[in-house]
C-alpha cells in the first residue's frame, strides 16, 4: 500500500533557485494538505485542498504556492528559494466523509537552502 | 484559532516505567478530536492514539492511554512499561470535527516533547 508518496526525499537548493515538491496519494482523499516542521517545532499548515481546483492558505503560506489538478496530485512550488525555507516538508491526506479525524502522513522531504 | 501547548520539551524515563505527556488546547468548539502522534528519527508522523471529544471514555491502545479531561481541556498521554522504541518526539494535536466545520483545515500541533527512554 503506497499511501501518501513524496519526492524527493532530500534536496539542496542554492538561494534563488525554484523547485517542486511532488505529493501523491492513492487512497481517494478529498482533502490534501501541506506542512513545514522547523527543528525543534511542531507542524505548521502551508496550504491545504479540499478537492480538485480548490485550495487555500494555512498558517504560513508565504514564498509557497499550490495546484490541486487532480485528485490524487498536490505539489508545493518554492518560486525563489530563501534560508528561511530550509525545514523538513510533509504532505498528508484524509478522506472528507466517514471521517476519524485522522490525517495520514508522507515520510517527508528535507529541504535545505544555502 | 485553535492552539495546543505541550509544556515539557523533554522528558526521560527508564526502561520499564511509567510517563505521562502533558498537553492542554484552547477552542471554543464543542466538536472536535485530539491526537497523539510519534516521531521517530525516521520522520514518519505515527498516529498513536486518538479521542473524540464527545466520548466521556478516555482511549487506550494497548500501553498507551490518555487521560481526556475536557472541561479542563487537558490531554495527557500515559505509556506504560515505556520500551526503548518509545523513544521519539511526540506530538499532540487538535482538529475540529464535523459539527464544527468539517476539519478541512486540518490539524493543529503543539510543539512536541521529545521523550528519551534510559535503558
Amino acid at each position: 500500500n503506497a499511501g501518501v508518496t513524496q519526492t524527493p526525499k532530500f534536496r539542496i537548493l542554492k538561494i534563488g533557485q525554484s523547485m517542486t515538491l511532488q505529493c501523491t496519494q492513492d487512497m481517494n482523499h478529498n482533502y490534501m494538505y501541506w506542512y513545514r516542521q522547523d527543528p525543534g517545532m511542531g507542524l505548521k499548515l502551508i496550504y491545504y485542498s479540499v478537492g480538485a481546483g480548490i485550495t487555500d492558505k494555512g498558517e504560513v503560506p508565504n514564498g509557497y504556492n499550490v495546484s490541486r489538478s487532480t485528485t490524487e496530485d498536490f505539489p508545493l512550488r518554492l518560486e525563489l528559494a530563501a534560508p528561511s525555507q530550509t525545514s523538513v516538508y510533509f504532505c498528508a491526506s484524509s478522506p472528507r466523509w466517514g471521517n476519524t479525524g485522522e490525517l495520514f502522513f508522507g515520510e517527508g522531504s528535507r529541504l535545505t537552502v544555502l | 484559532a485553535q492552539t495546543v501547548t505541550q509544556s515539557q520539551p523533554e522528558m526521560s524515563v527508564q526502561e520499564a516505567e511509567t510517563v505521562t505527556l502533558s498537553c492542554t488546547y484552547d477552542t471554543s468548539e464543542s466538536d472536535y478530536y485530539l491526537f497523539w502522534y510519534k516521531q521517530p528519527p525516521s520522520r514518519q508522523m505515527i498516529l498513536v492514539i486518538r479521542q473524540e471529544a464527545y466520548k466521556q471514555q478516555n482511549a487506550t491502545e494497548n500501553r498507551f492511554s490518555v487521560n481526556f479531561q475536557k472541561a479542563a481541556k487537558s490531554f495527557s498521554l500515559k505509556i506504560s512499561d515505556s520500551q526503548l522504541g518509545d523513544a521519539a518526539m511526540y506530538f499532540c494535536a487538535y482538529r475540529r470535527g464535523s459539527d464544527s466545520g468539517g476539519g478541512a483545515d486540518g490539524l493543529t500541533f503543539g510543539k512536541g516533547t521529545h521523550l528519551i527512554i534510559q535503558p
